[in-house]
């Protein structure tokens, strides 16, 4: 079946870096959408990008699909504390999401 | 708030006993998901139901099953509890049950087995 993996699994960056989460898929996807977990809650979606090459902002996110629809990355530029949580992609297959296992990311003042 | 309802928050049973974890989708969602999320295996799609009918399957034990009702809300049951079934289970809804949109997730129940 469709497997989704995300790498780095972990990451603690100073406040002010730069951070950037992968996600790979084994197929081609139809979409594909993130996910925000802050410690304690639960996932929140961010953005959905369909088209190949795409790349869409959010502030200080920047999130792009790439060209063969198999990957897909969320870059945060100069992270802040309330960027702490784990981040997640999902990718889209013939009907339903398939998420990666996350990239959890904190921030250290 | 997602509009998204999870009873209970917290749940402490015993090996070998029976739960149930309850959903109510936010309003007009016609498309109900459960998630398991342990520490090492993140978020682990169990299964999917839309209107009523079951959609989707995913790493769902034959000790677990679920349903929706005509109202759309949702409930999953597990049996036969392992220490290892201890986990937080969201459930999230969605307007249809296509990939194309967004889920939003409940609060979670987060079960302890002992």
């Amino acid at each position: 079946g469709q497997q989704v993996m995300q790498i780095p699994q972990y990451q603690h960056v100073q406040e002010g870096e730069d951070f950037t989460t992968y996600c790979n898929s084994s197929t081609t996807l139809s979409n594909i959408q993130w996910y925000k977990q802050r410690p304690g809650g639960h996932p929140v979606f961010l953005i959905q990008l369909v088209k190949s090459g795409e790349v869409k902002k959010q502030k200080r996110l920047t999130f792009q699909f790439g060209e063969a629809k198999k990957n897909s990355s969320l870059h945060i530029t100069a992270t802040q504390t309330t960027d702490v949580g784990t981040y997640f992609c999902a990718g889209g297959g013939y009907s339903t999401l398939t998420f990666g296992k996350g990239t959890m990311l904190l921030v250290s003042p | 708030d997602s509009g998204v309802t999870q009873t209970p928050k917290h749940l402490i049973t015993a090996t070998g006993q029976r739960v149930t974890l309850r959903c109510s989708p936010r309003s007009g969602d016609l498309s109900v998901y459960w998630y398991q999320q342990s520490l090492d295996q993140g978020l682990q799609f169990l299964i999917q139901y839309y209107n009523g009918e079951e959609r989707a399957k995913g790493n769902i034990l034959e000790r677990f099953s679920a349903q929706q009702f005509p109202d759309l809300h949702s409930e999953l049951n597990l049996s036969s509890l392992e220490l290892g079934d201890s986990a937080l289970y969201f459930c999230a809804s969605s307007a249809t049950g296509g990939a194309f949109y967004e889920q939003y997730f409940g609060p979670g129940t987060r079960l302890t087995v002992t």
